[in-house]
């Protein structure tokens, strides 16, 4: 069965280092993936979407990478920030989008 | 346009009971999509709609959900005897979709309403 996995431990990083977080997939095809944050008892926000024929995609700090090789993507922030704590979430494509379990990230000052 | 709401934030109901949530998508949004997501999980995908049409609903959690959309307005998703394991957090999300189906942006959540059965 198609399966998305993100670190499940949570990432804690010094402020100004780039976070890294991976999402792997398997038993899957996924035409393109998203990355989502998600702030505790709100909603998902978008961030950033990456097509299948796409190896990276930037939007200011944010950096994603899609590599349907390794079926892998890996989203980087930069210079982090403490107001970049939140969970980040990956989804794959389908007729809906299939999320990830999430990834927990702590940025301290 | 505010984005897209949901309707209750919170709701606390007895075993047994029926609920009945609402979301209101962005207006110029042809795709709504329910979703619902318990602490540490992401989001479950439940059902959409594509305009006024349900595309997917084999996903619903049991035949206790159903969700409607009538005139490709807003949508609502009623749980039925609801059950101490139907306590999480039901989020709503719309798209938009180009030619074909392409899909250029993310989704757009609402908030979520957050339900608990006791």
């Amino acid at each position: 069965s198609q399966k998305i996995e993100q670190n499940s431990e949570a990432l804690n990083i010094q402020e100004g280092k780039t976070a890294t977080l991976t999402c792997n997939y398997t038993n899957y095809s996924p035409a393109y993936l998203q990355w989502y944050r998600q702030d505790p008892g709100r909603g998902p926000v978008f961030l950033l979407l990456i097509r299948e024929n796409e190896k990276e995609k930037r939007k200011e700090r944010l950096k994603v990478t899609f590599d349907t090789t390794l079926k892998q993507s890996l989203f980087h922030i930069t210079a982090s920030q403490p107001a970049d704590s939140a969970t980040y979430l990956c989804a794959f494509s389908g007729y809906a989008l299939n999320f990830g379990k999430g990834t927990s990230l702590l940025v301290t000052p | 346009d505010t984005g897209v709401s949901q309707d209750p934030r919170h709701k606390i109901t007895k075993r047994g009971q029926n609920v009945t949530f609402r979301c209101d998508p962005i207006s110029e949004h042809n795709r709504l999509y329910w979703y619902r997501q318990t602490l540490g999980q992401g989001p479950e995908f439940l059902t959409y709609f594509q305009n006024e049409a349900q595309l997917e609903k084999s996903r619903l959690l049991s035949d206790r959900f159903s969700a409607e959309r009538p005139k490709g307005s807003f949508s609502t998703l009623e749980i039925q005897r609801t059950e101490q394991g139907d306590s999480a957090m039901y989020l709503c999300a719309s798209s938009h979709t180009g030619t074909g189906g392409r899909i250029d942006y993310g989704y757009t959540f609402g908030s979520g309403t957050r339900l608990t059965v006791v």
